[in-house]
C-alpha cells in the first residue's frame, strides 16, 4: 500500500496563477483533509472532507477550493496564488474516527 | 480557547542521552492526545495516543504520559539515537466539533553525536 500519496513535490507559481495539488489515498478511508505548514506555526486546517461527496472549511480556506473526486482522491486548489500562499502542504486521511496519516507534502512557493 | 502548547520550541542533546518534550493543552472536552514524529522533509507519523483513562504508553524507547486533571502530556526518549532528530507535534482531539484537532507547534529536536 502506498498510503497519501501527493503530487507534485515542489511546484513555483508565480503571483496570479492558478494550480491543483493532487492527493489519493488507498486505505479506503472515509475522512481527507488538507493542511498548510508554515515556520513556527502548527499545522493549520484549510479544507477536509469527512466523507466522499461533503467538503468543509476548516481555519484558514480563504484563496483556496477543494474537489472530493472519489473516496481516494482529494485535490486543493489555488485559482490566484499569492506569495501568502508559501507553504508547505500536506494532505491526510482517516477512517471516520482515528489516526491520521499524512501524505510526504507538496513545497509551493509563490513569486 | 482551545490550544496546544508545546515547549521547549527547540532542544539539542547528545546521543545516548534522555530528553522530555513538553505539552500542555487547553481542549475540551477531551477526547485524546497523540504524538506525531515529523522527521524533515516527511509527513507526521504517529507515535502513540493517549486517552482519557490512560496514564503511561510506551513504544519503543518513547514513552508519552498524559495528566488530565492538569491537562499536561510529556513524551520521553530514552537512550537517543541521531535518527531521533525531528520535530516532534502534540495533537489533542476534542470530542466534538467537525474540526476537532488541534495542534501544538511542535518541538525540534537536534541529537548530535
Amino acid at each position: 500500500n502506498a498510503g497519501v500519496t501527493q503530487t507534485p513535490k515542489f511546484q513555483v507559481l508565480k503571483t496570479g496563477q492558478s494550480m491543483t495539488l493532487q492527493c489519493a489515498q488507498d486505505m479506503n478511508h472515509n475522512s481527507m483533509y488538507w493542511y498548510r505548514q508554515d515556520p513556527g506555526m502548527g499545522l493549520r486546517l484549510i479544507y477536509y472532507s469527512a466523507s466522499e461527496g461533503t467538503t468543509d472549511k476548516g481555519e484558514v480556506p480563504n484563496g483556496y477550493n477543494v474537489s472530493r473526486l472519489n473516496k481516494r482522491e482529494f485535490s486543493l486548489r489555488l485559482e490566484s496564488a499569492a506569495p501568502s500562499q508559501t507553504s508547505v502542504y500536506f494532505c491526510a486521511s482517516s477512517p471516520t474516527v482515528g489516526e491520521q496519516f499524512f501524505g510526504p507534502g507538496t513545497r509551493l512557493t509563490v513569486l | 480557547k482551545n490550544q496546544v502548547e508545546q515547549s521547549p520550541q527547540s532542544l539539542i542533546i547528545l546521543e545516548g542521552k534522555n530528553c522530555t518534550l513538553q505539552c500542555n493543552y487547553t481542549v475540551s472536552p477531551f477526547s485524546n492526545l497523540r504524538w506525531y514524529k515529523q522527521d524533515t522533509g516527511r509527513g507526521p507519523v504517529s507515535l502513540t495516543i493517549m486517552t482519557f483513562s490512560e496514564n503511561t504508553k510506551s513504544n519503543g524507547r518513547y514513552t508519552a504520559t498524559l495528566d488530565a486533571d492538569t491537562k499536561q502530556s510529556s513524551l520521553h526518549i530514552t537512550a537517543s539515537q541521531l535518527s531521533d532528530s525531528a520535530s516532534y507535534i502534540c495533537v489533542v482531539s476534542a470530542q466534538t466539533g467537525a474540526n476537532n484537532l488541534f495542534f501544538g507547534t511542535g518541538t525540534r529536536l537536534t541529537v548530535i553525536p
